[in-house]
């Protein structure tokens, strides 16, 4: 158990609909980052947080935002689902970040993921 | 924008052999990573290499970094069945907006 905990675990939703996904970091981490891992795009980097401001970005779509809030938990919102957003959504925490005070090597603690299906 | 590439991407291999997995980036990555990630699992952090010639082992895994031929190495020593997963590499592009790359992952099977 990484001490990162993810809600739901679950998702079942139709093309179109708008869904939020729940992240809570470890104890004391300060940085939060989202993932995707789908079969054919594999892993990709989304989005990094650091104490409630975005930090960095990677392949993130419009149709999709994150935000980190005072009490360090991050939400991640799909909107206009599409079938290819069916993809396991992870969250990880870490200390720091890069390029931040204390972030050192920067190790990343991911939670159990969400799995979301697009129907 | 750095490129990771692992291979091989499947490897099957006995009991009690060794192997070794590769991770090739392309351009300067300021630190390189390895996970392990069990089917229908999380993944699991496993070392964090931040400069050249950086060494890291636990258990039969050691990984290593050598930024000047931009490979990272996972090594794996007389393997059993338990180190079953799939490995992945990923590097920390600093070109532009910073972001975190991953490669496309090993997966390994230990035969008993």
């Amino acid at each position: 158990d990484s001490g990162v905990t993810q809600t739901p675990k679950h998702l079942i939703t139709a093309t179109g609909q708008r869904v939020t996904l729940r992240c809570s970091p470890r104890s004391g981490d300060l940085s939060v980052y989202w993932y995707q891992q789908s079969l054919d795009q594999g892993l990709q980097f989304l989005i990094q947080y650091y104490n409630g401001e975005e930090r960095a970005k990677g392949n993130i779509l419009e149709r999709f935002s994150a935000q980190q809030f005072p009490d360090l938990h991050s939400e991640l919102n799909l909107s206009s689902l599409e079938l290819g957003d069916s993809a396991l959504y992870f969250c990880a925490s870490s200390v720091a970040g890069w390029g931040l005070a204390g972030s050192h090597d920067n190790e990343q603690f991911f939670g159990p993921g969400t799995r979301l299906t697009v129907l | 924008e750095l490129k990771v590439e692992q291979n091989p991407l499947f490897l099957s291999m006995q009991e009690g052999k060794n192997y070794t997995i590769y991770c090739n980036y392309s351009t300067t990555s300021d630190r390189l990573y390895w996970y392990r990630q069990d089917p229908g699992k999380s993944l699991e952090s496993l070392f964090v290499l931040l400069s050249n010639g950086a060494v890291k082992q636990e258990g039969r895994l050691m990984a290593s970094l050598d930024t000047k031929a931009r490979l990272s190495t996972l090594h794996i020593t007389a393997a059993v069945h338990d180190l079953s997963a799939t490995y992945f590499c990923a590097g920390g592009d600093t070109s532009g907006t910073y972001k975190y790359i991953f490669g496309t992952g090993t997966r390994l099977k230990v035969l008993a």
